[in-house]
């Protein structure tokens, strides 16, 4: 068990519609990563929050955002939804995003289908 | 453009080898690199990692070689169990975010 949660586990919704994830860090990390797992991306990074803001941002459509909360929890937000958008959602925590590269803890991930 | 990328898409090794996986990465400027072991239905699950000021790491029946000089990086697993397959990736630190490779499958033979 990493120590990150994610809910939900499952999302089925249709094409269009908005959808919000949620993740939990590891007790004690500010840093928070958003990942999309797909079969024909592989893991591609989305976004990075440190104790509530932003600071990296990847491969992450305009149709989504997200946010990290002041209890460090964070959420995805994915609207406009389309089929392509079907995968796997990781969230992951660090300690810090001030100390350099470090190791990342993932949680089990959200699947998103868009049917 | 920054890359990770993989030798081998697919590993079958017999329970009891030793298994090596490879990864090969672009950036010389890195300077951080990880391996996630992930088994279906799971997230990736950090194995061990190691920094570009040195040249192997060892953990519980793993260990990380660098190659600076040929940008390579791989993982051996001693003893190869069958709780061992699964798919590894190797990734690389930039600025924070991780660099994911395509993944290895390795698949341990009784």
């Amino acid at each position: 068990d990493s120590g990150v949660t994610q809910t939900p586990k499952h999302l089925i919704t249709a094409t269009g519609q908005r959808v919000t994830l949620r993740c939990s860090p590891r007790s004690g990390d500010l840093s928070v990563y958003w990942y999309q797992q797909s079969l024909d991306q592989g893991l591609q990074f989305l976004i990075q929050y440190y104790n509530g803001e932003e600071r990296a941002k990847g491969n992450i459509l305009e149709r989504f955002s997200a946010q990290q909360f002041p209890d460090l929890h964070s959420e995805l937000n994915l609207s406009s939804l389309e089929l392509g958008d079907s995968a796997l959602y990781f969230c992951a925590s660090s300690v810090s995003a001030d100390r350099g590269n470090q190791p990342q803890h993932f949680g089990d991930g959200t699947r998103l289908s868009i049917l | 453009g920054e890359s990770v990328g993989l030798h081998l898409p697919t590993l079958s090794v017999q329970e009891g080898d030793n298994s090596i996986i490879n990864c090969a990465y672009s950036n010389s400027a890195s300077d951080y690199f990880i391996w996630y072991k992930q088994e279906s239905g799971k997230g990736p699950q950090f194995i061990i990692d190691i920094r570009s000021n040195m040249d192997k790491r060892q953990g519980q029946r793993v260990t990380v070689l660098l190659n600076k000089t040929v940008k390579h990086l791989s993982l051996q697993i001693a003893a190869t169990q069958p709780g061992d397959s699964a798919v590894y990736f190797c990734a690389e630190g930039s600025g924070g975010k991780l660099i994911f490779g395509q993944g290895t499958e390795l698949s341990v033979k009784p």
